[in-house]
């Protein structure tokens, strides 16, 4: 089974301050994804990845930054966090398509971040 | 651009009634789509894939087929258990693209 584990799992932070959620995944994948969940609400993706040293912006880059130095880690940083940066994170990975390969994703338990 | 839809926000039924989570979607490209579940303060977790036309896949009790001819792939169930109570997505991926697509999410309450 495809493994992706986030930390911290829950963090509480002040307004104005620097938050770094990071990824590690053990599953060879070259793609990786950060998404945000609202409450009871939908994947909203912020950055991405295909390769060690690129990033790529979603749907929803502002105030985020994301850094992908090795295949196995991508963390996603928040410089001045906000509160409406208030949310769960969930990073996930998955291979390419074709092959015996489905292309679907594999999800951390996510990391829930308040900011106060 | 691609889009998913998923036209129900909230699905609330009786234990042992049938269900259909609406999902469509939109590219021009090969699609690959798929179901993800997820339960309360867990992570989504894949249900369904598929990328084949006109081919049921199953799974726990879920099934599903993809329609390319009307963009379609409705998650069903023939009879819902307390557990399924859950969030549901339903996601796209074209065959050229490694962006994947969510809809908005059907939240699916299972009443006793």
């Amino acid at each position: 089974e495809a493994a992706v584990t986030q930390s911290p799992r829950s963090k509480v932070a002040v307004t104005g301050g620097k938050v770094t959620l990071s990824c590690h995944q053990t599953n060879n994948h070259d793609y990786m994804y950060w998404y945000r969940q609202d409450t009871g609400h939908g994947l909203r993706l912020i950055h991405y990845s295909y390769v060690a040293d690129s990033t790529e912006k979603g749907d929803i880059p502002d105030g985020y930054k994301a850094s992908r130095p090795s295949q196995e880690n991508f963390s996603l940083i928040l410089e001045l966090a906000s509160l409406s940066q208030t949310a769960v994170y969930f990073c996930a990975s998955s291979g390419p398509l074709g092959g015996r390969n489905t292309g679907q994703l594999y999800f951390g338990e996510g990391s829930k971040l308040t900011v106060l | 651009g691609d889009s998913v839809t998923q036209t129900e926000g909230l699905v609330t039924l009786t234990k042992g009634l049938p269900v259909m989570l609406n999902c469509t979607y939109q590219t021009t490209y090969s699609p690959f789509l798929f179901w993800y579940v997820q339960h309360l303060n867990e992570a989504p977790k894949l249900l369904l894939k598929s990328s084949t036309d006109n081919k049921r896949t199953e799974h726990q009790g879920f099934y599903a087929t993809l329609h390319k001819s009307s963009s379609s792939f409705h998650l069903q169930k023939s009879s819902v258990q307390l557990s399924d109570s859950a969030l549901y997505f339903c996601a796209l991926r074209r065959n050229n693209n490694n962006r994947i697509f969510f809809g908005d999410g059907t939240q699916l309450v299972v009443k006793p």
